[in-house]
C-alpha cells in the first residue's frame, strides 16, 4: 500500500511550457485535491474530485486544468507555464470514514511536486 | 470568505516546555478541524482532529476547541528538538469536501 504517490518531485519549466503532474492513490479514496503552498504561505486549493468524472474547482484554478477518468488517478495540468506558478504541489485524498464511526474524516498527502518556472 | 488565522511566529520554547499553538476561524459552521504537522520540505501529516468543544488528549498533544469562540489550539507538553515543524491549523464545513488551512505556525524547540 504505497499510499499518495506523486510524480515527478523536482521539475524546471520555461515560461509558456506545459507539464503534467500526476497523482495516484491505492485507498480507494473517492475524493482527491490539488493544493499549492508557496513559502511562508499555507496550503491553498486548485482543484478537488468527489469521484471519477468529477472535478471541481478551488480557491486558485486559473492556469491549471484537471481531469479523473480512474478512481486512482488525478492528474494536474499547467499550461502556458508561468512564474508565478513557481510553487510547491501537493495531492491528497481522503478517507470517507464517517465521523460517528470516529472519524478522522482526514486527509492524506502525497510527498509533493517541487515546481520552478523560469 | 472562509477564513483560518494562526500566528505565523516562529515559537521557539526550550525543550521540555509546554509550547501552545493556537488558531482562530471565521465560519461557525465549521464542524471538524485538525492539526497537520509539516517538516522542512515534506508533506503534512495528520496528528491531531476534534469534533466537539473540549479537550481531547492523544500522548504529548492536546487540542482545545471552543466554538462559541471560535478558537482552537494544541498544546505539545514536554517538547522535544523532534517536535520542530510549521504547524498548519485546517477547518472544514459542515457541508462540503474541503479543508480551509491556515498559514501555519513554525515552532522550534531549543535543546
Amino acid at each position: 500500500n504505497a499510499g499518495v504517490t506523486q510524480t515527478p518531485k523536482f521539475r524546471i519549466l520555461k515560461i509558456g511550457q506545459s507539464m503534467t503532474l500526476q497523482c495516484t492513490q491505492d485507498m480507494n479514496h473517492n475524493y482527491m485535491y490539488w493544493y499549492r503552498q508557496d513559502p511562508g504561505m499555507g496550503l491553498k486549493l486548485i482543484y478537488y474530485s468527489v469521484g471519477a468524472g468529477i472535478t471541481d474547482k478551488g480557491e486558485v484554478p486559473n492556469g491549471y486544468n484537471v481531469s479523473r477518468s480512474t478512481t486512482e488517478d488525478f492528474p494536474l495540468r499547467l499550461e502556458l507555464a508561468a512564474p508565478s506558478q513557481t510553487s510547491v504541489y501537493f495531492c491528497a485524498s481522503r478517507t470517507l470514514i464517517p465521523r460517528d464511526a470516529g472519524g478522522p474524516d482526514t486527509q492524506y498527502f502525497g510527498p509533493g511536486t517541487r515546481l520552478t518556472v523560469l | 470568505q472562509k477564513e483560518v488565522e494562526q500566528n505565523s511566529g516562529p515559537l521557539s520554547v526550550p525543550e521540555g516546555a509546554i509550547a501552545s499553538l493556537n488558531c482562530t476561524y471565521s465560519d461557525r459552521g465549521s464542524q471538524s478541524f485538525f492539526w497537520y504537522r509539516q517538516y522542512s520540505g515534506k508533506s503534512p501529516e495528520l496528528i491531531m482532529f476534534i469534533y466537539s468543544n473540549g479537550d481531547k488528549e492523544d500522548g504529548r498533544f492536546t487540542a482545545q476547541l471552543n466554538k462559541a469562540s471560535q478558537y482552537v489550539s494544541l498544546l505539545i507538553r514536554d517538547s522535544q528538538p523532534s517536535d520542530s515543524a510549521t504547524y498548519l491549523c485546517a477547518v472544514k464545513g459542515g457541508s462540503n469536501y474541503k479543508l480551509t488551512f491556515g498559514k501555519g505556525t513554525l515552532l522550534t524547540v531549543n535543546p
